[in-house]
């Protein structure tokens, strides 16, 4: 069974840098079938897509956070990676990794962890 | 760049109704690309329909997903106890960007 796990800071200073990882385990990350991506969600609020990561180290980033974020994958470690700069109050929020059918005729996430709330404070 | 609306925003039903739920799309969008998402408190989502009408793995057939162009419906035939949760649709936008609609959350009456 796949499993997804976020891993990092639960608190992060504004203007700093918020880096979280999520660990693939009971499947490999080099699928050529599957992306990997990051999803938040602001307390109370509704989903917001992040970015989307390929083995080979393709992406495809949210317009609105392009600027702020980088999403990595190390396939020696089965992980992938999000960092997101220049942090405000505006990006608290539970980050979540998934597994992305994202493709020719496909775009949904069917594997998720269980979210990594992150709160932006002094 | 797409804007997905849900309708209404929260529905109030009891067991055993049936629930409709609606997705609408700001311009016509390719039907293989919408999915439904389940979310209960404090929990993950979970992918209930991708491509329109097709049921993940393990959902119920009480689920079903149908509509075109701009157009969506998530019908839950006999709402369960554990059904009263938040939807979610998704569309794949321009640039392959991920979009969510902003959730209707069906509540017990």
């Amino acid at each position: 069974q796949l499993q997804l796990q976020e891993s990092g800071p639960g608190l992060v200073k504004p203007s700093e840098t918020l880096s979280l990882t999520c660990t693939v385990s009971g499947g490999s990350i080099s699928t050529d079938t599957y992306y990997w991506g990051w999803i938040r969600q602001s307390p109370g609020k509704g989903l917001e897509w992040i970015g989307n990561v390929f083995h080979g180290g393709s992406t495809y980033y949210n317009p609105s956070l392009k600027s702020r974020v980088t999403i990595s994958v190390d396939t020696s470690q089965n992980q992938f990676s999000l960092e997101l700069r220049s942090v405000t109050a505006a990006d608290t929020a539970v980050y979540y990794c998934a597994r992305a059918s994202f493709g020719v005729v496909t775009a949904y996430f069917d594997y998720w962890g269980q979210g990594n709330l992150v709160t932006v404070s002094s | 760049e797409i804007v997905l609306t849900q309708s209404p925003g929260t529905l109030s039903l009891s067991p055993g109704e049936r629930a409709t739920l609606s997705c609408r799309a700001s311009q016509s969008v390719d039907s293989s690309y919408l999915a439904w998402y389940q979310q209960k408190p404090d929990q993950a989502p979970r992918l209930l329909i991708y491509g329109t009408s097709s049921r993940a793995t393990g959902i119920p057939d009480r689920f079903s997903g149908s509509g075109s162009g701009t157009d969506f419906t998530l019908t839950i035939s006999r709402l369960e106890p554990e059904d009263f949760a938040v939807y979610y649709c998704q569309q794949l936008g321009s640039s392959m960007g991920i979009i969510f609609g902003p959730g209707t959350k069906v509540e017990i009456k």
